[in-house]
């Protein structure tokens, strides 16, 4: 049973314009959920973070919103830009589990020039 | 700060052999954690760990045992090779300062190939 879920395998997007990525969660224990890029051969760099208590976070072109009743999340980059092209995963951890963080499947996404 | 590291970048094993994937990091980090990386299943949680000497079980963590001795080092091993543990490996390690959850910095991952 996936506790997180990224439901789409990829997502193209025209440079300039604004990219959406989706992550739903089950696990209503969790209260932090961040969002990673990784590029091929490469270990996941951390992009942005969001904490149960917000519903919104915004770090210059990416923002991600939280809807807590409907236990979904999205990351916003706006504009896209061609280095953006890479995969995206989303993961969500719960103090209440020792912090244990779970990982979508992630989401390649391919910004055309 | 030279991170996260991990060795061996790559290896090859034969069923039924064992060995040992060490991860390192030098930022003092209390939490570590181990994910297998395989397509279609993103990220999926091995073992992980608050301080030394204490680990527990993440998502997949049959074939898998982890040890912290050391608030640095975090081995993986494999006790009994298959063909399914066929994978990339990431070590990972984030602070638990003032009892909060950060980001976790990943090493640049193993890629295992068991024949």
């Amino acid at each position: 049973d996936q506790q997180v879920k990224q439901n789409s395998p990829s997502l193209s997007v025209q440079e300039g314009r604004i990219s959406i990525l989706n992550c739903d969660y089950t696990n209503s224990m969790f209260d932090y959920f961040l969002w990673y890029k990784k590029y091929p051969a490469e270990g996941p760099t951390f992009l942005i973070s969001i904490s149960s208590i917000k519903d919104k976070n915004e770090d210059g072109r990416f923002t991600v919103f939280l809807n807590k009743s409907a236990k979904h999340l999205s990351l916003h980059i706006v504009p896209s830009q061609p280095g953006d092209s890479a995969v995206y995963f989303c993961a969500a951890s719960a103090r209440t589990g020792g912090f244990k963080t779970i990982f979508g499947a992630g989401t390649r996404l391919f910004v055309k020039a | 700060n030279a991170g996260v590291t991990q060795t061996p970048k790559f290896q090859v094993l034969k069923t039924g052999q064992s060995m040992t994937l060490q991860c390192a990091q030098d930022m003092n980090h209390e939490y570590m954690s181990w994910y297998r990386q395989d397509p279609g299943m993103g990220l999926r949680l091995i073992h992980y760990s608050v301080g030394a000497g204490i680990t527990d079980q993440g998502e997949v963590p049959n074939g898998y045992n982890v040890s912290r001795s050391t608030t640095e080092d975090f081995p993986l091993r494999l006790l009994s090779a298959a063909p399914s543990q066929t994978s990339v490996y990431f070590c990972a390690s984030s602070s638990l300062k003032a009892g909060g959850f950060h980001e976790q910095y990943f090493g640049p991952g193993t890629r295992l190939t068991v024949t």
